[in-house]
């Protein structure tokens, strides 16, 4: 079930220490996605690649950036983590497909700690 | 953009009965409706999608039925057990482009299960 990883599982930092948190896959999937996860809501979407073209979604915090290297790993850098960025930060993958609605897949998630 | 609508945001149900969870959605361009069930601590999964040219989907005790005119989906859980209780998504995507893969997510339903 290890098809899409992510790590630390969990990650303790402090307010305004830089934070990386990755995510691997192995699916060969052309697209990644990170999304931000607080208590009882819906995945909110930070940003995703299409192969290496970055798509911002407007709302992201200039705080969050992310690189992806190759096709298996996309990282997310939180660069001065403050105590409302304490979340559940999930990456998901998918096939662009030519019609639109690829199943996203899922990892388990980083939950980040602010403190 | 994509905007959708999820009722209710809380359903408790008795073991054996049928849960029912309803999702509006604006924009007609959409093509591909997912459910995702997250279970505490845990990724989301997809548990079943329906595309904008099928009606109704079904998969065992779990159905989606779709009607594109009135812009709803709705999931239909027979039978229900305990290990049904989890928070429900659903999702749309708007066809084709870039956007094509971007899931809008409703604001989730959790469903209890009581023995």
């Amino acid at each position: 079930d290890a098809m899409v990883i992510q790590n630390p599982r969990y990650q303790v930092t402090q307010f305004g220490k830089p934070v990386t948190l990755s995510c691997s896959q192995t699916l060969n999937h052309n697209v990644m996605y990170w999304y931000q996860q607080k208590s009882s809501q819906a995945p909110k979407l930070l940003f995703h690649y299409y192969d290496k073209d970055f798509n911002n979604e407007a709302d992201t915090p200039d705080n969050f950036q992310s690189r992806r290297p190759n096709t298996s790993f996309c990282f997310l850098d939180i660069r001065s983590p403050g105590l409302g960025d304490a979340a559940m930060y999930l990456c998901a993958t998918s096939r662009r497909l030519a019609g639109g609605g690829g199943e996203q897949y899922f990892g388990p998630g980083t939950r980040l700690t602010v403190t | 953009g994509e905007n959708v609508e999820q009722h209710p945001s809380t359903l408790s149900v008795q073991e054996g009965d049928s849960a029912v969870i309803k999702c509006t959605y604006s924009d007609s361009a959409s093509n591909y409706f997912p459910w995702y069930k997250q279970e505490l601590g845990k990724r989301p999964q997809l548990i079943i999608d329906i595309r904008s040219n099928v009606g109704e989907k079904k998969d065992q005790r779990i159905a989606v039925t779709l009607n594109k005119t009135a812009k709803h989906f709705s999931l239909h859980i027979t039978e229900t057990q305990p290990e049904d209780s989890a928070v429900y998504f659903c999702a749309a995507t708007p066809k084709g482009g870039n956007a094509g893969n971007m899931l809008t997510f409703g604001g989730g339903t959790r469903l209890m299960v009581k023995p």
